[in-house]
């Protein structure tokens, strides 16, 4: 079992819609980040988050310690968010590790 | 100056070739990191260097070379590869520990 769950691994969705991608973790961490990976292959880091909720414009990335789990929700989604999501955790040292992506289509 | 630089885009090189990826950031951060991406796979960290050393290896075979000249850029040497390397190659930056990362667009290789 990998350290990292995300889920759903497919999304499609409709332009405007809700979107709420989950990410499941089984070690202590100290710090969590949710990236952007679109097609052409750059990695743009929208989060970093160690406790509570963090917003940037349409996105709003969630976390509970306890519970070992976070969220990642985008408003209003648009076609340009078409992307893959990775969650990845920083268990304290220099490393991260990832989870498997979700890949996200929204339709016009 | 707020990006990670990765040169070339695209490359392509035979099994007895000898070539290099280039990484800079002018961004002052401490640590960088190279990873290796299949498709459809999440990346897999090789390497870290901090202040200037190497920190982390990940058991990479050793014609993956890496080589940090100075704070600002990060090389990674490449011969003898195999077709199985090829991949996206990502590099990263970091101010340390308890920040976020920078990661550049990434060298696509295709090993002939």
């Amino acid at each position: 079992k990998n350290e990292v769950e995300q889920s759903p691994q497919n999304l499609t969705a409709q332009e405007g819609e809700f979107i709420t991608i989950n990410c499941s973790y089984s070690v202590g961490i100290s710090a969590l980040h949710w990236l952007q990976q679109h097609p052409g292959g750059g990695i743009v880091s929208l989060f970093m988050l160690s406790s509570g909720k963090k917003k940037h414009g349409r996105l709003i990335a969630t976390i509970n310690i306890q519970e070992k789990h976070s969220s990642l929700h985008i408003t209003a989604s648009h076609p340009r968010d078409s992307a893959v999501y990775i969650c990845a955790v920083r268990k304290g040292n220099e490393k991260l590790t990832f989870g498997t992506g979700t890949r996200l289509t929204i339709i016009p | 100056d707020t990006e990670v630089t990765q040169t070339p885009k695209h490359l392509v090189m035979g099994m007895t070739n000898k070539k290099s990826l280039k990484c800079e950031q002018h961004m002052g951060h401490r640590a960088m990191y190279w990873y290796k991406q299949k498709a459809k796979k999440p990346p897999e960290l090789m390497f870290v260097y901090s202040y200037e050393k190497l920190s982390i290896n990940e058991s990479v075979p050793s014609r993956f070379s890496p080589e940090c000249p100075n704070s600002s850029l990060l090389n990674l040497h490449l011969h003898a590869l195999q077709p199985e390397d090829s991949a996206l190659y990502l590099c990263a930056s970091s101010p340390g520990a308890n920040y976020g990362y920078t990661f550049g667009s990434g060298t696509r290789l295709t090993v002939v």
